[in-house]
């Protein structure tokens, strides 16, 4: 059975970071591209970043471009994801979400960890 | 980006009842279109990928249709536990965008 685990969420002031990580288990983690996927109170869903299974590819929203870092840790198949310089707008709850073998097409979502980013 | 729209933004329908969600893309994504269903609390489920196959596990009352910029999703007899919120999403082309969204309730 698929798992995937969030943690490190929780109440930053703006202009703060916050490291969020994703623990999978009952996968293979290596062969498979992951991401975040956001949704803020009450709204839709809102794509952050991506990384190929053997991180050397990464991608991002513009939204989030050059504040928050998406990396991985094959060896604790481990997801994070690094966020700096946080702004109201960015309070949210973090999926990690899985890719399947088909390109680009979740399959596989966490149950979440909520950031909130407020003064 | 490909906006995805949704409609309607909410459906009341009762249990039994057929179900007709729509979603428009503002450019052609292909087949390359899925459906999430989310219920309060819970992460999102996939339904549908590449605008008609259902994933693993999902039941036959749910079926999609559509290409290029018209697509549908269809309950064809709701059960209680298919009220929910319904996103489409797109991986054509980069960003990945989703939908804003229909709520199906009683």
């Amino acid at each position: 059975e698929v798992q995937l685990l969030e943690s490190g969420g929780g109440l930053v002031q703006p202009g703060g970071s916050l490291r969020l990580s994703c623990a999978a288990s009952g996968i293979t983690f290596s062969s498979y591209a992951m991401n975040w996927v956001r949704q803020a109170p009450g709204k839709g869903l809102e794509w952050v970043s991506g990384i190929s299974g053997g991180g050397d590819s990464t991608c991002y929203a513009n939204s989030v471009r050059g504040r928050f870092t998406i990396s991985r840790d094959n060896s604790k198949n481990t997801l994070y994801l690094q966020m700096h310089s946080l702004r109201a707008e960015d309070t949210a709850i973090y999926y990690c979400a899985k890719d399947s073998t088909i390109p680009r097409l979740i399959d596989y979502w966490g149950q979440g960890s909520l950031v909130t980013v407020s003064s | 980006e490909i906006v995805l729209t949704q409609s309607p933004d909410t459906l009341s329908l009762s249990p039994g009842e057929r179900a007709t969600l729509s979603c428009r893309a503002s450019q052609s994504v292909s087949s390359y279109l899925a459906w999430y269903q989310q219920k309060p609390g819970q992460a999102p489920r996939l339904l549908i990928y590449d605008a008609s196959n259902r994933a693993a596990g999902i039941p036959g009352r749910f079926s999609g249709s559509g290409s290029g910029t018209d697509f549908t999703l269809t309950i064809s007899s709701l059960e209680p536990e298919d009220f929910a919120v319904y996103y489409c999403h797109q991986r054509s082309n980069w960003p990945p965008t989703f939908g804003q969204g229909t709520k199906v309730e009683i």
